[in-house]
């Protein structure tokens, strides 16, 4: 199984509210990843986790909190979102942080902020 | 600084047609190199990557790529294109010492076909 999987596919929140966003992957990956992608652009690197613990945190605004509860599972908890935070938020997977290993990619959620 | 460089923003081509996508890459050494596709409001999908070896990597949908080194330069080609190609296509690197955490990302190609 080389999928990773993403829920919802779309998100509408207002910027007083409070959502999750989720990400699977059952391929033994010890890195997973968060990306914004805004259209047009390339993904833009939020947050990583290797072995489930966060490395790198991109100085992304604290309104967006990462959680990964086990080796499966990634997390991204939103609050108080502004209206340009609207974008394709992508997950991905890796088998570890070195080396050539390829990133596998979810589907990502739309997600839009009124 | 390492970057990688996709100088076409857009390409059109017709169906049926060959197609070359550019990609140069600026690292101190060869970086892992990779070609990834995006359809509107999907993930990406990874067409084919090149770590060492062989310089003419293939991969799927048809898809091959030619690492030369001395161009810095890693372009993706097909012999005769699908209207079904047309998407967002992107050149990507890591740096090949150490903790690679990081997937540098050329800005990307958007490839248009025609019947």
């Amino acid at each position: 199984d080389t999928e990773v999987t993403q829920t919802p596919k779309h998100l509408v929140m207002g910027m007083t509210n409070k959502k999750s966003l989720k990400c699977e992957q059952h391929m033994g990956h010890r890195a997973m990843y968060w990306y914004k992608q805004k259209a047009k652009k390339p993904p833009e690197l939020m947050f990583v986790y290797s072995y489930e613990k966060l490395s790198i945190n991109e100085s992304v605004p604290s309104r967006f909190s990462p959680e990964c509860p086990n080796s499966s599972l990634l997390n991204l908890h939103l609050h108080a979102l502004q209206p340009e935070d609207s974008a394709l938020y992508l997950c991905a997977s890796r088998q570890g942080l070195a080396g050539g290993n390829e990133q596998f990619f979810g589907p990502g959620t739309r997600l839009t902020v009124l | 600084a390492q970057s990688v460089t996709q100088p076409d923003i857009h390409i059109t081509v017709s169906e049926g047609a060959s197609l070359e996508l550019r990609c140069n890459y600026s690292y101190g050494a060869t970086p892992y190199l990779f070609w990834y596709v995006q359809s509107p409001g999907q993930g990406l999908q990874l067409l084919l990557k090149y770590f060492s070896g062989d310089t003419l990597v293939q991969g799927i949908k048809g898809f091959e790529a030619e690492f030369k080194r001395s161009q810095s330069s890693f372009n993706l080609r097909k012999p005769s294109v699908h209207w079904s190609d047309a998407a967002e296509y992107f050149c990507a690197a890591y740096n090949s010492g150490g903790s690679n955490y990081k997937l540098t990302f050329g800005k990307g190609t958007l490839l248009t076909v025609n019947p």
